[in-house]
């Protein structure tokens, strides 16, 4: 199985804030890595597509990069409602699999 | 708009059978580029894939190696809708189970994968 690694497992930061979450495969996925939100309570909810395809309706200011191993979401700018945890997902195999999250918290 | 809307108990009796449905609205369960996934949370596992249907002219099943002898899902076209079944529950099958449709795209001469939506969760707990 493919293992995915994200960090940090936490953040806090303010509005405004430009914030980058890293997601590490244990091997090689080239580029099929998605990205989701998920507000507490709520299900997840899909990001970013395929490492840097914004799905539709997803505000510009989230993006994603990377391949391989190694992938990126940035916020360019906080806002609001961007507080919530994040979660990698790879779709190079299954069964597919799933970071650990990273928290995005209110400085 | 795809939507996905779960039903099922929230309380399962240990050795125990979990049952839970999805009911589809503006898609097919038999969409050839869709497959159907249930997905569970826990604190201790993290979001945990269980398994999926699909139908490419026939239908087909995957299930995660953690619970493949112990899990069943089922389309049923009839009511465009698909189940989950897990026996001999445990405590540690507590968990939030989200049923999700995983979207196939063909592009850029790969096949793409990505799941959305998800359905609204349900809390179960397995207890006695």
């Amino acid at each position: 199985d493919v293992q995915l690694t994200q960090s940090p497992s936490s953040l806090s930061a303010s509005v405004g804030d430009r914030v980058t979450i890293t997601c590490r495969a244990s091997q090689s996925i080239t580029g099929f890595l998605n990205w989701y939100q998920q507000k507490s309570g709520k299900a997840p909810n899909l990001l970013i597509y395929a490492a840097s395809s914004l799905q539709s309706g997803v505000p510009p200011r989230f993006s994603g990069s990377g391949s391989g191993t190694d992938f990126t979401l940035t916020i360019s700018s906080l806002q609001p409602e961007d507080f919530a945890t994040y979660y990698c997902q790879q779709s190079y195999s299954t069964p597919w699999t799933f970071g650990h999250g990273t928290k995005v918290e209110i400085k | 708009q795809v939507q996905l809307q779960q039903s099922g108990p929230g309380l399962v009796k240990p050795s125990q059978t979990l049952s839970l449905t999805c009911a589809i609205s503006g898609d097919s369960v038999a969409s050839n580029g869709a497959a159907w996934n249930w997905i569970r949370q826990s604190p201790s596992r993290g979001l945990e894939w269980l398994g999926r249907t699909y139908y490419r002219s026939k239908w087909y099943n995957d299930y995660a190696l953690s619970v493949k002898s112990r899990i069943t899902i089922n389309p049923d076209t009839s009511k465009n809708q698909f189940s989950l079944q897990l026996n001999s529950v445990t405590p540690e099958d507590t968990a939030v189970y989200y049923c999700a449709r995983e979207v196939e795209y063909y592009g850029s001469a790969t096949y793409l994968h990505w799941i959305d939506p998800w359905g609204q969760g349900t809390l179960v707990t397995v207890s006695s």
